[in-house]
């Protein structure tokens, strides 16, 4: 089956440490992307890539750093700069063939800062 | 800038009630609409979407069409169920910035009871 899919599902973070999300997909997508979600709200762009070797920040980049050394792969690595990173983290995937910019999500990872 | 606005919820409602969701949008050029919906602890899935004025997204008896007099994409179904209670987005697609980002709304939780 075709999908995306983020490990854990639950993480717990100490203070003052850095932890990296995993996002990987095998829908052969171009482009992949970070939100995070905080309770009540929308989701909010954190970084995006289109190609592989490149990225760009989204509306929340600050205190985050992301990779893209494979096209199926994006980890996110949240650092301890983020100054408040308990959150719900969403990543999704799109192709380039795809002109109505359909993104398509993983099930999400749940970081909690103890 | 391109924004959603959707209307607060939690909406409650009992089993066969008629929904309606209300969805409004300012953007430029000619965005993609979409309906996502998100189950507790889940990522997003793509429930429907619309590409041009006057289309018609539909899907599991869920209906929304591109209003682009009234800029609207209100989302519609004529009898709900308890399965149906969940979180529902309305997004649009910065069409101009040909990044494939999309803009959310902040979510409308849709509660069905028996």
């Amino acid at each position: 089956d075709g999908g995306i899919t983020q490990s854990p599902k639950y993480l717990f973070r100490k203070e003052g440490q850095n932890v990296t999300l995993s996002c990987e997909q095998n829908l052969n997508h171009d482009a992949m992307y970070w939100y995070r979600q905080d309770p009540g709200q929308g989701l909010r762009l954190i970084y995006y890539s289109q190609i592989v070797n490149d990225f760009q920040k989204g509306d929340i980049a600050e205190g985050y750093s992301v990779s893209r050394e494979k096209k199926e792969s994006f980890p996110l690595t949240v650092t301890s700069a983020q100054k408040n990173p308990t959150a719900f983290y969403l990543c999704a995937s799109r192709t380039s063939r795809d002109r109505t910019d359909t993104q398509y999500f993983g099930p999400g990872t749940r970081l909690t800062v103890l | 800038g391109n924004s959603v606005t959707q209307m607060e919820g939690p909406v409650t409602l009992s089993e066969e009630a008629f929904l309606t969701i209300n969805c409004t949008y300012t953007a430029t050029g000619y965005p993609s609409l979409f309906w996502y919906v998100q189950y507790p602890g889940e990522g997003l899935q793509l429930l429907l979407k619309a590409t041009k004025a006057d289309d018609k997204g539909s899907n599991k008896g869920f209906e929304a069409t591109y209003r682009k007099e009234t800029t609207s994409f209100h989302l519609e179904k004529g009898s709900v169920q308890v399965s149906d209670s969940a979180v529902y987005f309305c997004a649009l697609s910065r069409s101009s910035s040909n990044t494939g980002k999309l803009i959310f709304g902040q979510g409308t939780t849709l509660q069905v009871k028996p």
